[in-house]
């Protein structure tokens, strides 16, 4: 059974602070690892999607890195705002065409003003 | 452009009832996947489809039927629902296996 953890599991920071959280997977047979933000009240949206080993993807003050050796995937929040505030998924795809992920619990970051 | 729609996005059933969820995306995706959200666990996969006239089993697929007609619609069925089902069901579509999904806003059933 693959496993994908994600830690913390939730985080309360103040405005202002930069913060990270991980995304351990299996290091095997590793195909993409993808990062999601799911708001209240809305659906998952996809942030990154990484595939090589060393990768690193930025988007705004979001940024993520890879470790595909490792099996862990850094997600960065820089200057975090109240809009932040959201639970953050990872999931790991291994090889093969059928588009199956594997999702961590995902950590819930909580900013405040 | 609506994206992925899910229909109904709230019902109450009693054990035993049989539902069908439905789940439309306009992007003209090939992939489509049927996913569970429960407290402390990660979305799990139901079923997924690689293409029209196309399904197969994710991770926890019992209990569960899937049809998919269209390329647009992706159907998901409770033959006989168990309070176990009791959950908030998310559909996604990707282009295809390597690209990001797009989901849906969730159902949300509860069995009584």
């Amino acid at each position: 059974i693959l496993n994908v953890e994600q830690s913390p599991q939730s985080l309360h920071v103040q405005e202002g602070d930069s913060t990270n959280f991980t995304c351990s997977f299996p290091s095997s047979n590793f195909y993409a690892l993808h990062w999601y933000r799911w708001e209240t009240a809305k659906s998952p949206e996809a942030l990154f999607v990484m595939t090589l080993n060393g990768d690193e993807k930025k988007k705004g003050r979001i940024s993520a890195t890879l470790n595909t050796k490792e099996g862990y995937s850094y997600l960065y929040i820089k200057g975090s705002q109240p809009e932040d505030s959201a639970t953050y998924l990872c999931a790991f795809k291994q090889s093969s065409n059928t588009g199956k992920l594997i999702f961590g619990q995902g950590t819930t970051l909580q900013v405040k003003p | 452009n609506a994206g992925v729609t899910q229909t109904p996005k709230f019902r109450v059933l009693k054990t035993g009832q049989s539902m069908t969820l439905l789940c439309a995306q306009d992007m003209n995706h090939e992939y489509m996947y049927w996913y569970r959200q429960d407290p402390g666990m990660g979305l799990r996969l139901i079923h997924y489809s690689v293409g029209e006239g196309t399904t197969a089993k994710g991770e926890v697929p019992d209990g569960y039927n899937v049809s998919r007609l269209k390329k647009q619609n992706f159907l998901l069925g409770l033959e006989s629902a168990a309070p176990s089902q009791t959950s908030v069901y998310f559909c996604a579509s990707s282009n295809d296996g390597n690209q990001p999904q797009h989901f849906g806003d969730g159902t949300r059933l509860s069995i009584l």
